[in-house]
């Protein structure tokens, strides 16, 4: 059975532009949550998606959006990037709301300069 | 403040040692409680799940939740050179609307052979 797939691994952005994130979830898994690591402030909660619906959203200023699509799939985007985007960005997936255990992917490293 | 307090470490142990990690948390509504292991580059692996107080086993690892200390412990059996990694805990809230999960910063742990 194929785990949580993120796409791409590694990205290199200039300050100013903007990123769209790719998660493939856990087949069968129908909701998506995303969360930002950085040596300072560790794991951070982003948003979660179940039934292509925006269930719950972190402290992230409205640059962070993301959506969820009919088969689960999920993207993140983040618009004007500041340097201190630079992070992992990883993807969980789980069975269903309220289901708390969660699988992560590799993550996508975004690198602002 | 931070909601899950966990010592960064590092902490340096010899082949065949038991380690001892461990979190504390301020939120007593916290439920549901987990241990991922995170190598270097990779996305975190859910290593041990527990539902609120008492001990779980797994091969090696044994995960406990002390809910009247709002404290938790992961313990590493014969600890070997492959247990080297940052071991994060994180617990979420026992109703049903969210996945969301709040982590600790991170236990880096090397075992020397």
């Amino acid at each position: 059975k194929a785990g949580v797939t993120q796409t791409p691994r590694y990205l290199i952005k200039t300050r100013g532009q903007q990123v769209t994130l790719s998660c493939s979830p856990i087949s069968g898994h129908r909701s998506v949550s995303w969360y930002q690591q950085t040596p300072g402030q560790g794991l951070q909660f982003l948003f979660e998606y179940f039934s292509e619906t925006q269930r719950n959203k972190g402290n992230f200023p409205g640059r962070f959006s993301g959506r969820q699509f009919s088969n689960s799939r999920s993207e993140m985007n983040v618009s004007t990037l500041e340097l201190g985007d630079s992070a992992l960005y990883l993807c969980a997936s789980s069975l269903a709301q309220g289901e708390t255990e969660a699988f992560f992917g590799q993550g996508t490293r975004l690198t602002v300069v | 403040q931070k909601e899950v307090e966990q010592d960064p470490g590092p902490l340096s142990v010899p082949e065949g040692a038991i380690v001892s990690l461990n979190c504390t948390y301020s939120n007593s509504a916290f439920q549901y409680f987990m241990w991922y292991r995170q190598y270097s580059r990779k996305g975190p692996e859910l290593l041990m799940y527990t539902y609120s107080s008492g001990n779980k086993e797994d091969g090696r690892f044994t995960a406990q939740v002390d809910k009247s200390s709002k404290y938790i412990s992961l313990f590493i059996r014969d600890s070997q050179p492959s247990d080297s990694a940052t071991y994060l805990c994180a617990m979420t809230l026992p109703s049903g609307a969210t996945n969301k999960l709040i982590f600790g910063t991170g236990t880096l742990l090397a075992v020397q052979p």
